[in-house]
């Protein structure tokens, strides 16, 4: 059975990084054709998909948010962490991580409950 | 602004069936990539409800089926229920975006 869980801060003060770790389990990111996405959903509005690692560390993002964004994978403890630099009130969201088989369909079939991350002095 | 284009509400009565449309491009839905769709009840985190444009994961009611043809897709709800009353995303791949979304669909039970 495939879960995540996502973490990190609740409350982040504006231009500071944000750091998100998505612990897995289920699969593994030493097999081939499968990949972590990060995708977040600001309050009442739609899903936006930040960035994806493939278990090959081939790293893809969201060109609007490319220059803030780094996701990185340690395979051996199950865990994806995604940075985003210099957060402001408008990365105020629900983040999610995903499994994302990237050899098939490309669905995001498992999906973590989601980290609320606040932006705020 | 979304990649994909969906319908921001959708309704209907108990027992009716309704659609939810979902249109891409020649970057993702026109080249041949599979549509997928999330259902997201109030206060959850999404769940994959339709995949490979037609197929039901495990435990999701045949009352859902999904449909693709070219640049657009269809998430069809027949039967509908109460509980079915959520935002419904739909996914896909695209040349330029490995993951793009749809708007969201609110779905909404007379």
């Amino acid at each position: 059975q495939i879960t995540l869980k996502e973490s990190g801060p609740a409350l982040v003060e504006p231009t500071q990084t944000l750091t998100l770790t998505c612990t897995f389990s289920g699969f593994s990111l030493d097999t081939s054709g499968l990949g972590v996405a990060w995708i977040r959903q600001p309050p009442g509005k739609a899903l936006e998909w930040l960035a994806l690692i493939l278990w090959d560390d081939d790293a893809r993002y969201n060109p609007s948010l490319r220059s803030r964004l780094t996701v990185t994978k340690d395979a051996s403890r199950n865990e994806v962490v995604l940075s985003m630099a210099n957060m402001a009130p408008v990365d105020t969201a629900t983040y999610y991580c995903s499994h994302y088989p990237s050899y098939s369909t490309r669905a995001l079939d498992f999906w973590g409950q989601g980290t609320v991350v606040t932006v705020s002095s | 602004q979304s990649v994909l284009t969906q319908p921001p509400s959708v309704s209907g009565a108990p027992g009716q069936r309704v659609t939810i449309s979902c249109t891409g491009n020649s970057s993702n839905l026109g080249a041949g990539y599979d549509v997928h769709w999330h259902q997201q009840l109030p206060g959850s985190a999404p769940r994959l409800l339709i995949y490979a444009n037609i197929k039901r994961p495990s435990g999701v009611p045949a009352r859902f089926s999904g449909s693709k043809s070219a640049t657009s897709a269809s998430l069809a709800i027949t039967g509908l229920q109460a509980e079915d009353e959520a935002d419904y995303y739909c996914q896909s791949y695209d040349t330029r975006l490995s993951v793009v979304f749809g708007g969201g669909t609110k779905l909404t039970v007379l």
